[in-house]
This record gives structure tokens, sequence and C-alpha cells, in this order.
């Protein structure tokens, strides 16, 4: 198993363009989560889906746009980039949490380091 | 409010010396903790989390509910251990984590 992947690894744009980021993952996972990892915070969630069709915003949703057309696949997408969206993006993974109320743990990807200039 | 503070950005200790990372968090509920740890070019990864009261390559950490607290620990530091960790306070049936603000740990020998 792969686990959870991430393409492409590294991204140079210009401010205004476009780009998308793709996330996959061969556990049949039904929770994925796109994060945000930047120097002296830690990691901040961007957006999250909990099923297929399905997507919900995070603690910094705006400047991003996410899909979640097929189980396996989560896509996250810059419309307009700007300079406050470099950062290093990491995509996760995670089996809901089951009616006993034990814990899930979430499988990260490698991430993509984005610069915006 | 939710939030998890981690108050050391940066720890260095020398190899055997006992180490301890600080993790607070503010939450409502009934909390659910968990240290992650990200080695040097590799991916963020569970170290371990507070319901399975485990020990990790010699790590451990208790909840402490009167104190708001989940402090990592470990007796005698290894090289191995240098990384950034993260302490993380799950916020709702979904999954979410709260990341706190991340302590990289330098062991040198």
């Amino acid at each position: 198993n792969a686990g959870v992947t991430q393409t492409p690894k590294f991204r140079v744009l210009k401010t205004g363009q476009s780009m998308t980021l793709l996330c996959a993952q061969d556990m049949n996972h039904e929770y994925m989560y796109w994060y945000r990892q930047d120097p002296g915070m830690g990691l901040r969630l961007i957006h999250y889906s909990v099923g297929e069709g399905t997507t919900a915003k995070g603690e910094v949703p705006d400047g991003y746009n996410v899909s979640r057309l097929k189980k396996q696949n989560f896509l996250l997408g810059l419309e307009s980039a700007a300079p406050s969206q470099t950062s290093v993006y990491f995509c996760a993974s995670s089996y809901p949490r089951v009616p006993s109320g034990s814990t899930d743990t979430q499988y990260f990807g490698p991430g993509t380091r984005l610069t915006v200039l | 409010a939710q939030r998890v503070t981690q108050p050391e950005k940066l720890l260095s200790v020398f190899k055997g010396a006992p180490v301890e990372l600080k993790c607070n968090y503010s939450y409502s509920g009934s909390p659910e903790l968990f240290w992650y740890v990200q080695y040097s070019r590799q991916r963020l990864q569970l170290l371990l989390r507070h319901i399975s009261r485990e020990s990790i390559k010699g790590f451990t950490a208790d909840l402490n509910k009167g104190e708001t607290s989940f402090h990592l620990k470990k007796p005698f530091a290894q090289e191995e251990d240098s990384a950034m960790y993260y302490c993380a306070l799950l916020t709702d049936s979904w999954g979410k984590l709260q990341f706190g603000a991340g302590t990289q740990v330098v062991v040198t020998p």
C-alpha cells in the first residue's frame, strides 16, 4: 500500500496563477483533510471531507476550494494564488470514529511545498 | 474556545538526559489528545494517544485534566529523537484535529 500520496511535491507559482494539488489514499478511508503548515503556527485545517461528494470548511478556508468526486481522491485548488499561500500543504486521511469511542489515527501524506512569488 | 498551546518552540537536550515537551489545552468537553512527530524528511506520524495509555519509543504522556495538560516525557533522550513534535486535540466526531505550534527537539551527543 502506498498510503497517502500527494502530487506535486514542489511548485512555484506567480501571483494570480491557479493550480490543483492532488491527494490520493489507498486505505479506503472515509475522511480526508487538507492542512497547511507554517512556521510557528503548526498545522491548520483548510478543508475536510467526511465522504465522497461531501466537503466542509476548516479553520482557514479562504482562497481555497476542494472537491471529493472519488472516495480515494481529495483535490485542493487555488484559483488565484497569493504570496500568503506560500506554505507546505499536507493531506491526511482517517477512518470514521467507531461507536465504541476509540479514536482514529490520521495518516499523512509527504507534503507539497508551494511558493507563490 | 478550543486551543492547544506548546510553549517551547525549541528544546535542546543532551543525549541521555530527560526530555519533557509541554502541551496545554483548552476544551469544554472530554478531551482526546495525541502527540504527532515529524522526523527530518519524513511525513507526520502518530506517536501516541492518551486513550491508549501506551509507551512508544520510550515516550509517555499523561493527561492531567486538572492542569489541562498532556506533557510528553522521555527519561533518556536519544539522537534519533530529534524531530518536530506536535500536540493535537480531537475537536469533534469528524476527526478534526487542532494542532499546537510544535516543538523542535534537538538531541546533541
